[in-house]
């Protein structure tokens, strides 16, 4: 019983590199989320889907881009990595939008140079 | 703007000593109030969702509680295992349906 997995785990990557991290979830979920998690600070949203073919931004969406073309994977691109991004990246799923809880990935730690 | 508040930031218990975790919240029309377990390396497991004031949930020793301000995370003679960094989040009304996360509680059990 998967749930949500994301890869890479690990990465680490100089500034000004592309990368994409993966997101799938076998829940049915139709909503998908990112987020960044960095010290002394909350969880915060980078972008989120309420379905295959939507996205919508978040709370710091500047520098990523996302993707949802099949309902189970929600994908999260940096198309020019900048130190400020390194941070731990969760992605979660739900059931639906609002009060039902969502459920995280293990996150991929990500480090730019 | 909605804020959800985690106090204290470190806990160290021994094992077998019961104590509470806070989260104070100002979310515009409060329709959920989640707790969530975070172990080192690992992402938020689920734990619980408080809809309204005066509701309680349990499991195993721990014991969530939801007023009008403020939600508590009480343990009950807790254990090593029990040690993690708990968070808590908030979700507004609709129109307002993401979540806001407090910066967790990071609680250590002494054997």
């Amino acid at each position: 019983n998967a749930g949500v997995t994301q890869t890479p785990k690990f990465r680490v990557l100089k500034t000004g590199q592309s990368m994409t991290l993966l997101c799938a979830q076998d829940m049915n979920h139709e909503y998908m989320y990112w987020y960044r998690q960095d010290p002394g600070m909350g969880l915060r949203l980078i972008h989120y889907s309420v379905g295959e073919g939507t996205t919508a931004k978040g709370e710091v969406p500047d520098g990523y881009n996302v993707s949802r073309l099949k309902k189970q994977n929600f994908l999260l691109g940096l198309e020019s990595a900048a130190p400020s991004q390194t941070s731990v990246y969760f992605c979660a799923s739900s059931y639906l939008l609002g009060n039902q809880p969502q459920h995280f990935g293990d996150g991929t730690r990500l480090s730019i140079l | 703007e909605d804020q959800v508040t985690q106090s204290p930031e470190a806990l160290r218990l021994q094992e077998g000593e019961s104590s509470s975790l806070n989260c104070s919240y100002t979310v515009s029309g409060l329709r959920g109030l989640f707790w969530y377990r975070q172990d080192p390396g690992k992402g938020p497991e689920f734990l619980f969702t408080l809809y309204s004031a005066g509701e309680e949930k349990e499991k195993e020793r721990l014991k969530a509680t939801l007023t009008k301000k403020e939600s508590f995370l009480h343990i009950t003679a807790p254990k090593p295992e029990d040690s993690a960094t708990y968070l808590c989040a908030g979700v507004g009304d609709f129109g307002n349906e993401k979540l806001t996360f407090g910066t967790g509680t990071r609680l250590t059990i002494i054997p």
